[in-house]
């Protein structure tokens, strides 16, 4: 299957910091995903990006697909502590119905 | 709309038994998936179905595994017999498979337990 590496695997910050993760292909996806999830639950559907160069918000939260369409990036401002959990990207390809998730930013703000 | 609806949630059972977890996906999607979150191995996809029809079931670990979807509104993957090595949390999830804007949403999970 697809890898997508994603990192960093873990995020200690101070609350009210911005955070930035990304995830990487070695394919080119269509369709990139950011999910959040919290402990005992499903994962969440934050963002979803559908062309090359994108930018979208959600709150705080901002995600961008990569020009590469190889990569993809989240950032979210001026964290709370509600922003802790597992931040999972997923992945694409333009003729796939599948998608590919990476491993996780586990995020854990300090308040 | 009530979201990927998944029963039980929580399933205790012991070595041997089967074990059968349910999904019902949104209303009006017709992709289905299955997958499986250990801390070892994170998200794994098992199986998913296009139009009530199997499409790929390589993530499907072995022959005890098996799912089933006899309509749209309903899914259903069995383990049988059990294995404690099943351990894990099973989730399903639907989409709607417009290519143009897919995306996919998560249902609450299953933790499964085997003693």
């Amino acid at each position: 299957g697809q890898q997508l590496n994603q990192s960093p695997q873990s995020m200690f910050i101070q609350e009210g910091e911005d955070v930035s993760m990304n995830c990487t292909s070695s394919s080119i996806f269509n369709t990139w995903l950011w999910y959040k999830q919290d402990p005992g639950e499903g994962p969440v559907l934050l963002i979803a990006l559908y062309k090359a160069g994108e930018l979208t918000s959600n709150g705080r939260l901002t995600a961008q697909f990569g020009i590469t369409r190889k990569d993809s990036f989240l950032n979210i401002s001026a964290s709370i502590p509600s922003d802790v959990g597992i931040y999972f990207c997923a992945g694409q390809l333009a003729n796939g119905n599948q998608f590919y998730f990476g491993t996780g930013t586990s995020l854990t703000v300090i308040p | 709309d009530a979201g990927v609806i998944q029963s039980p949630r929580h399933e205790v059972t012991e070595m041997g038994q089967e074990v059968t977890l349910r999904c019902k996906p949104i209303s009006g999607h017709n992709s289905l998936f299955w997958y499986r979150q250990t801390m070892m191995r994170g998200l794994e996809l098992l199986i998913y179905f296009n139009n009530n029809v199997p499409i790929d079931d390589s993530g499907m670990p072995e022959d005890r595994f098996s799912a089933k979807m006899p309509n749209a509104s309903f899914s259903t993957l069995k383990i049988q017999p059990s294995e404690p090595r099943d351990s894990a949390v099973y989730f399903c999830a639907s989409s709607a498979r417009d290519r143009s804007t897919d995306t996919q949403y998560f249902g609450p999970g299953t933790r499964l337990t085997v003693l």
